[in-house]
């Protein structure tokens, strides 16, 4: 299957600073990228949805000012989220697709977020 | 309601045990059907797809029964190896975005 990378892995932040995550799709052009976030026993969220040189589509709830996405290209879209709060520690995993590859989505290993 | 309802379990199960999980969805437009697998702390990885004719895939076959919105995934011989959790996704709409259920937990016991 395809590759999509995740960087960093896990982070640790004081309240209030910004953290930027990169995903990454490897072996393939990914026309759309997704966001999604996953909190303890719980399932992922999709926060938004990203085309390459589009603005991101956000879904209800999640807002575009704290989350910022940019998907400059077709192997790199990343999330800031900006001003961090305890309440944003979760584990954030971006998925890409495309690149001829149908609907398949392929995830990447996922962001561990702490916020102290 | 849940767009994607399913029992969180735990089921513990001993090994060579036949396990069966049950996700029912709440939109009739719902277009296409997964299971994904999710270890602790790691990303989700397909399991396999679900279609109406039913398909099966080594020891775990899928069913989909579009009239009763409702999908199931059956494990037989269960493995240790087959501890994690287990999710049912279906997508919806022009950007076919997967939809989570909640992940059914499984744990085989030796």
């Amino acid at each position: 299957g395809a590759v999509v990378s995740q960087h960093p892995s896990r982070v640790i932040c004081k309240s209030g600073t910004s953290v930027k995550i990169e995903c990454r799709s490897l072996d393939f052009q990914a026309t759309t990228m997704f966001w999604y976030r996953q909190f303890p026993k719980q399932s992922l969220m999709l926060m938004a949805t990203s085309n390459e040189g589009s603005k991101a589509t956000y879904e209800q709830g999640v807002e575009k000012d704290k989350f910022l996405i940019n998907h400059a290209s077709l192997t790199l879209s990343t999330l800031t989220v900006t001003s961090a709060h305890p309440e944003d520690s979760s584990f954030y995993i971006c998925s890409a697709r495309g690149g001829g590859r149908g609907d398949t989505q392929y995830f990447g290993p996922g962001t561990r977020l702490t916020v102290l | 309601r849940k767009e994607v309802e399913q029992d969180p379990g735990p089921f513990n199960v001993p090994e060579g045990a036949t396990v069966a999980f049950n996700c029912t969805y709440s939109n009739s437009a719902s277009q296409s059907f997964f299971w994904y697998r999710q270890d602790c702390r790691k990303e989700p990885k397909l399991l396999m797809s679900v279609y109406s004719s039913g398909n099966e895939d080594g020891r775990f076959t899928a069913q989909l029964n579009r009239a009763s919105q409702y999908i199931s995934l059956l494990i037989r011989d269960s493995k240790l190896s087959d501890s994690a959790t287990y999710l049912c996704v279906v997508t919806l709409g022009s950007a076919r975005q997967l939809t989570f259920g909640s992940g059914t937990q499984l744990t085989v016991l030796p």
